[in-house]
């Protein structure tokens, strides 16, 4: 089983500052890494796929980097609406096990 | 729109069951191999089921596996998940979601629906 990590579990961070986000995982996953965005009382929503790229409607501040079981998330200004719960998700394994990591909440500082 | 739409939580005793229903409209869910995830109060996602596309092989969590079942009708053009044997940690919001175009992440996903499990 692989088993993801997420640091910080919180990031307070000021509007318009730079926010990097860490996933891990336990063995190597190559790039079949994604991230979500969740914001209270809503779905997920598909950030990166392949560790790097951007899903589509993504703005340009959002961007992903890694391979193997260090991965990053950065999102360059935050914007109002970034403040949300990033979950960090391997899809490596087949048959599929595929886990989340437990998420890091970007919140206001 | 691409959407998908689940059906079915609610309010159920230890022990009982239930079914829960995703459907779909923008797009054609037989094309698609799908997933349930779910999310327990306060706390992050598990993916708990999948089903291929056309030869609908299934897989499972261990958490869940031989209590529930995922299955299909493509004339439909929705997934369902049959729950039996719920216990309380099965409480969450279940999210059906699609793999995307070219990938196993998760991509477009459902509203969720809550499943409580209580006396």
């Amino acid at each position: 089983e692989i088993v993801m990590t997420q640091s910080p579990a919180t990031l307070s961070v000021s509007p318009g500052e730079r926010a990097t986000l860490s996933c891990r995982a336990s063995q190597s996953i190559s790039t079949n890494l994604a991230w979500y965005q969740q914001k209270p009382g809503q779905a997920p929503r598909l950030l990166i796929y392949g560790a790097s790229t951007r899903a589509t409607d993504i703005p340009a501040r959002f961007s992903g980097s890694g391979s193997g079981t260090e991965f990053t998330l950065t999102i360059s200004s935050l914007q109002s609406e970034d403040f949300a719960v990033y979950s960090c998700q391997q899809y490596n394994n087949w048959p599929p096990t595929f886990s989340f990591g437990p998420g890091t909440i970007v919140d206001i500082k | 729109e691409v959407q998908l739409v689940e059906s079915g939580g609610g309010l159920v005793q230890p022990g009982g069951s239930l079914r829960l229903s995703c459907a779909a409209s923008g797009f054609t869910l037989s094309s698609y191999e799908m997933n349930w995830v779910r999310q327990a109060p306060g706390k992050g996602l598990e993916w708990i089921s999948h089903i291929t596309s056309s030869t609908s092989n299934v897989y499972y969590a261990d958490s869940v596996k031989g209590r529930f079942t995922i299955s299909r009708d493509n004339a439909k053009n929705s997934v369902y998940l049959q729950m039996n044997s719920l216990r309380a940690e099965d409480t969450a919001v279940y999210y059906c979601a699609s793999f995307g175009s070219r990938g196993n992440w998760f991509d477009p996903w459902g509203q969720g629906t809550l499943v409580t499990v209580s006396s």
